[in-house]
């Protein structure tokens, strides 16, 4: 049963650029959360999608980030016009039970993908 | 909103030793604590965790403790091993209606041999 993937690894876009970010949770798991990594710090919360559906974008920046996560294919962080403050690792992580409920579902990271700014 | 406050930042211990690592949250609506060990440059591993209606879990050399009176909880690693060394990070999750997964800042472990 293969893990989180994530892809690319490593991703080097010029200021003004669009980044993309992609995310196929593992086999089952129909819940994606995007966490962001600055270095030497911990993770911090983006976003939460369903399938077709975001439940939770409080932690994404209201301009040039967006996240899908369609009915088809894996999940997509879209970040447009990329600032040299966007550089960072960016995490997936996937659960296979709603995290509304009461027993909240372990979720399974990805490797990250590492965005750099230039 | 929640917070968690993850102590020490770093830790050096000699292999065979303990390590603790304490945290503190401030929601106590929050009902499930994980525990997360990340090696370098790759994605955070669950390793335990614990869930809010249990004071104490235990698997093999990890273990997990968590107060709900005083909303801390912490993970101890017996018998330390050089291949412990990694950041651990720890985070606690709401439930019930709204989803929140909020991390401490890390904790950076090295197991001396």
């Amino acid at each position: 049963n293969a893990g989180v993937m994530q892809n690319p690894r490593h991703l080097v876009r010029r200021r003004g650029q669009e980044a993309r970010l992609r995310c196929s949770p593992m086999k089952g798991h129909s819940h994606v959360y995007w966490y962001r990594q600055l270095p030497e710090e911990g993770l911090k919360f983006m976003v939460y999608l369903q399938k077709e559906n975001i439940i939770d974008e409080s932690g994404m920046p209201k301009e040039r980030f967006s996240a899908e996560f369609p009915k088809e294919g894996p999940s997509i962080l879209r970040i447009q016009q990329v600032v040299r403050g966007d550089s960072a690792a960016y995490f997936c992580a996937s659960s296979p039970q709603a995290s509304g409920s009461s027993l909240t579902s372990e979720q399974y990271f990805g490797p990250g993908t590492r965005l750099t700014v230039t | 909103g929640e917070n968690v406050e993850q102590h020490p930042s770093t830790l050096s211990v000699q292999e065979g030793d303990s390590a603790v690592i304490k945290c503190t949250y401030s929601d106590s609506a929050s009902n499930y604590f994980p525990w997360y060990k990340q090696e370098l440059g790759k994605g955070p591993q669950l390793i335990i965790d614990i869930r809010s209606n249990v004071g104490e879990k235990k698997d093999q050399r990890i273990a997990v403790t968590l107060n709900k009176t005083a909303k801390h909880f912490s993970l101890h690693i017996t018998e330390t091993q050089p291949e412990d060394s990694a950041v651990y990070f720890c985070a606690a999750s709401l439930g019930g209606g709204g989803f929140k997964t909020i991390f401490g800042a890390g904790t950076r472990l090295f197991v001396k041999a």
